[in-house]
């Protein structure tokens, strides 16, 4: 049974147009982290939460936000989107102990036309 | 300056040859993890590392992680097409996870 669940696996959106990204997670796990994936590269960390506390990485443009509503829920909102944000969205959760391991979804697939 | 170094940044072989993929750092690190991502998904943990010289057996991939806990390495004997992937390390800095740049392997039958 998947334990950390994105939806939509696929999402194309307009230029511009605000989108919304969820992800959802059983493992009842502290760290919730949203990275960005472009082809062939490595996950790039956009912003994390332990617990309630937010993280934003210096480098997160302001058109991203976050959103952790409870444990289980982590949105990703992107509210002007450009051409330069399509890319895929992963979403990945860990208990909070050093060195534990990191459970993530299968990714949002974000094309923006 | 990139936290992880990872090479080579790709790597393409035939079927049954043998390979080393590395991830370097200036940095000591407690614990290290290697990941393995197929096309559309997310990365998938394989091993984490975390005594100094350790290595770890996981069927064909061997996993090192140096003496002085700033490198390791992924030896794969034998690569198979179903080894065809994103390789990614990893570690808790800072407290949050942090990646290498990844190796993109190809393995052609």
């Amino acid at each position: 049974d998947a334990m950390v669940i994105q939806n939509p696996r696929y999402q194309v959106t307009q230029f511009g147009k605000p989108v919304t990204l969820s992800c959802s997670q059983t493992l009842n796990h502290n760290v919730m982290y949203w990275y960005q994936q472009k082809s062939s590269q490595a996950p790039k960390l956009l912003f994390h939460y332990y617990d309630k506390d937010f993280n934003n990485e210096a480098d997160t443009p302001d058109n991203f936000q976050s959103r952790r509503p409870n444990t289980s829920f982590c949105f990703l909102d992107i509210r002007s989107p450009g051409l330069g944000d399509t890319a895929m969205y992963l979403c990945a959760t860990v208990r909070g102990i050093m060195g534990t391991e990191a459970f993530f979804g299968q990714g949002t697939r974000l094309t923006v036309v | 300056t990139q936290l992880l170094e990872q090479s080579p940044q790709f790597l393409s072989i035939q079927e049954g040859e043998n390979l080393t993929v590395y991830c370097n750092s200036s940095s000591v690190f407690s614990s290290l993890q290697w990941y393995r991502q197929e096309p559309g998904e997310g990365p998938v943990l394989l091993v984490t590392v975390v005594t100094g010289g350790e290595v770890k057996k996981l069927k064909r991939l061997t996993f090192q992680f140096g003496d002085a806990r700033k490198d390791s390495s992924l030896h794969i004997t034998a690569a198979q097409p179903g080894d065809t992937g994103l390789y990614l390390c990893a570690v808790e800095y800072g407290n949050k996870l942090v990646f290498g740049a990844g190796t993109i392997l190809r393995v052609k039958s």
